[in-house]
């Protein structure tokens, strides 16, 4: 069964703006790690964050976490064409690297 | 970087005969790797754990006559459909974490995948 929620389910936005999704969990997590996945295709892993962070960043991307909510935002900035994908958030909750998937944010950026 | 590959990359068969996908790990080792089902426009749903040397532990509602997993090295897993059927038809996935020194990355690593029509 999936562990929690995305939202929005689908989002369309111009290059140039922000893109935010969040994603919420049922249950206390060892870490919540953030995925892309174009059309057809395999995941990439994009950013992973420990229950004992709050914000992490790497390039235009920035994750907060607020496990007292039991929810993750994954932030885009200046987003580009190329960024038009599917965005997963994914839930640890024993550190053996079972992963439970969200329903994930589709994502379209146009030029 | 680390780098996943599943094999083939599209299959279409029969209902009724077996499906062999490999999953390997080209430039690390890896115990435990994970299998995943994704149906279209869904999220993925984790199939099954397969360890390295043992008997792989699969999810609530997977069959594991249906599904077979072998982990016969450290770089190798297998997932075979067997008898497959149309509702069988899905987008396979593998994951793999890095044990090459000796404990577990943390980031997992996924192959392309393998999309199966059965007729």
């Amino acid at each position: 069964s999936q562990q929690g929620e995305e939202d929005p389910q689908a989002l369309s936005i111009q290059e140039g703006e922000n893109a935010t999704m969040n994603c919420s969990y049922k249950t206390s997590i060892n870490n919540l790690q953030w995925y892309r996945q174009n059309s057809g295709r395999g995941l990439v892993h994009l950013i992973l964050i420990r229950s004992n962070e709050r914000e992490k960043h790497s390039g235009r991307l920035r994750v907060t976490l607020d496990t007292s909510k039991k929810s993750s935002s994954l932030l885009i900035t200046a987003s580009r064409a190329a960024d038009t994908a599917s965005y997963f958030c994914a839930t640890d909750r024993s550190s053996w690297g079972k992963l439970q998937f969200g329903a994930g944010t589709q994502v379209v950026v146009t030029p | 970087g680390a780098v996943v590959s599943q094999h083939p990359s599209w299959v279409i068969c029969k209902s009724g005969t077996s499906v062999k996908i490999e999953c390997r790990s080209l430039d690390f080792q890896a115990t435990t790797m994970f299998w995943y089902r994704q149906f279209p426009k869904q999220s993925l749903m984790l199939m099954a754990t397969s360890n390295e040397g043992s008997k792989a532990t699969y999810e609530q509602g997977v069959e594991k006559d249906k599904f077979l997993i072998n982990h016969a090295s450290l770089t190798l897993s297998t997932l075979t459909v067997t008898s497959a059927h149309p509702e069988d038809s899905s987008f396979y996935i593998c994951s793999a974490r890095d044990s090459t020194s000796g404990g577990f990355q943390e980031t997992q690593y996924f192959g392309p995948g393998t999309r199966l029509l059965v007729l």
